[in-house]
Order: structure tokens, then sequence, then C-alpha cells
């Protein structure tokens, strides 16, 4: 099955820093790849994704990058705001339709 | 409606008492989706529904843990005799239905439920 590791488990900037949090996967077959963003007693909510057919992709500061032969995906955040600090999470889902999520990156933004 | 919701929000139960979760996903998503999240923990798959089937329940934990989905609507997942370590947030997720690969159906979570064992 499909295997997610994500990296760093934890990130603190400061404001206005930009943050990366870096995810690959195992199964070539797989062709979608959502990022969520979790509060503290909240569940994900999806941020941005990307499909396999796309290198990248921009939602104002958020952006989704996809090494396909590397099989790895980032997301980047620019000009960090203090209500970004979450818990991110990288899936990938292919074939079998179930997405596979990262363990999740702890964001803090320090003012 | 308008999001994927779950109930009860948050439900505390002795040791050895049977629970359960409802989830009520978005109209018109035939694909239903139910994780775990233990705390600072990763999301642990547990059982994914098409319709009123399940064609992969290959991450219940054990056979204390069930779900069914009628309608093609809403789920209940169940589970029989509470240990301690059920103890977590139980997220359900929706998205419509997609053929085979290259779907990219987006997932959507609800608020999930927080059970505590006690």
């Amino acid at each position: 099955g499909e295997n997610v590791e994500q990296h760093p488990s934890t990130l603190s900037v400061q404001e206005g820093d930009s943050a990366v949090i870096k995810c690959t996967y195992s199964d070539s077959a797989s062709n979608y790849f959502p990022w969520y963003k979790q509060e503290l007693g909240k569940g994900p909510q999806l941020i941005i994704d990307i499909r396999s057919n796309v290198g990248e992709k921009k939602d104002q500061r958020i952006a989704v990058t996809l090494n396909k032969t590397a099989k790895h995906f980032s997301l980047h955040i620019t000009e960090t705001q203090p209500e970004d600090s979450a818990v991110y999470f990288c899936a990938a889902r292919g074939v079998s339709y179930i997405p596979t999520f990262g363990r999740g990156t702890s964001l803090i933004v320090h003012p | 409606g308008a999001g994927v919701s779950q109930s009860p929000s948050n439900k505390v139960t002795e040791k050895g008492k049977d629970v359960e979760l409802r989830c009520d996903p978005i109209s018109g998503h035939t694909a239903l989706y139910w994780y775990r999240q233990s705390l600072g923990q990763g999301l642990e798959f547990l059982i994914y529904f098409q319709g009123n089937s399940a064609p992969d329940k290959s991450g219940l934990p054990s056979d204390r843990f069930s779900a069914e989905r009628t309608g093609g609507s809403v789920s209940t997942l169940t589970i029989q005799r509470t240990q301690q370590e059920d103890s977590a947030v139980y997220l359900c997720a929706s998205s419509l239905a997609g053929a085979g690969v290259g779907s990219g159906n987006t997932i959507y979570f609800g608020e999930g439920s927080w059970l505590t064992v006690v």
C-alpha cells in the first residue's frame, strides 16, 4: 500500500517568514495530493490540492509543488501570519481511492 | 447539509460500554470515510464506504469496531466494549464518487467526535 512520509514534525518560524513542509510517497500510481490544515479542536480543512498532471499550483500565499519522478511534493507558505499556526497534513491518493495521510507538521508562527 | 456533520461532538463513556458515532455526509456524496486520530497523531484510516457497501474495511482495529451506512447517506460507527485505548477523535469525511484512477474529488471532513473512555 501507499506510504506517506512528512517532515518536519514541528516547524517554528517568525511572522513574515516562509514555511516549507515536505512529503514523500511510495506508490507511483498516486495521482491526487491534497493538503489539510487542522486547527485545535477542529476537523481537517482542505487548503490546496494538486493533481499529477500539474507541477505547481498557487493560491495567494500558499503553493504546492509536485515532483512525480522523485515522488515528493511540498507545501510552501509565504509571509506567514500567526493565524497560520496549526497542524498541516499531506495526503496521497491513487488507485485504492483511500487517501493515505502523513503524520502531520505542527506549524508555529511567532508574532 | 452544508458540510459533514458528526454527532456527538464529545462523548465520555465508561470502559466496557458500547458507543455509537454518527456521520451525516454532504448531500450527494456517495463516498464516505472514517478515520481515527489519537492525541497528537496522524489520521488512521478505518473504513471506506461507496454507497451502502464497504469495499475497504481493512483499517478497523478489531472486531469490536463495526460500521454501517444506510440509504447511501448516514453512517454509524459502533465500538463495542470500549477500552481506554479507543480514546481518540473519530473523523468522518465524504466526497463525490469518482471512476477509478484519475478521480481527484475533494474529501471534506467533519469536526470529529471526541471519545474519551474512562
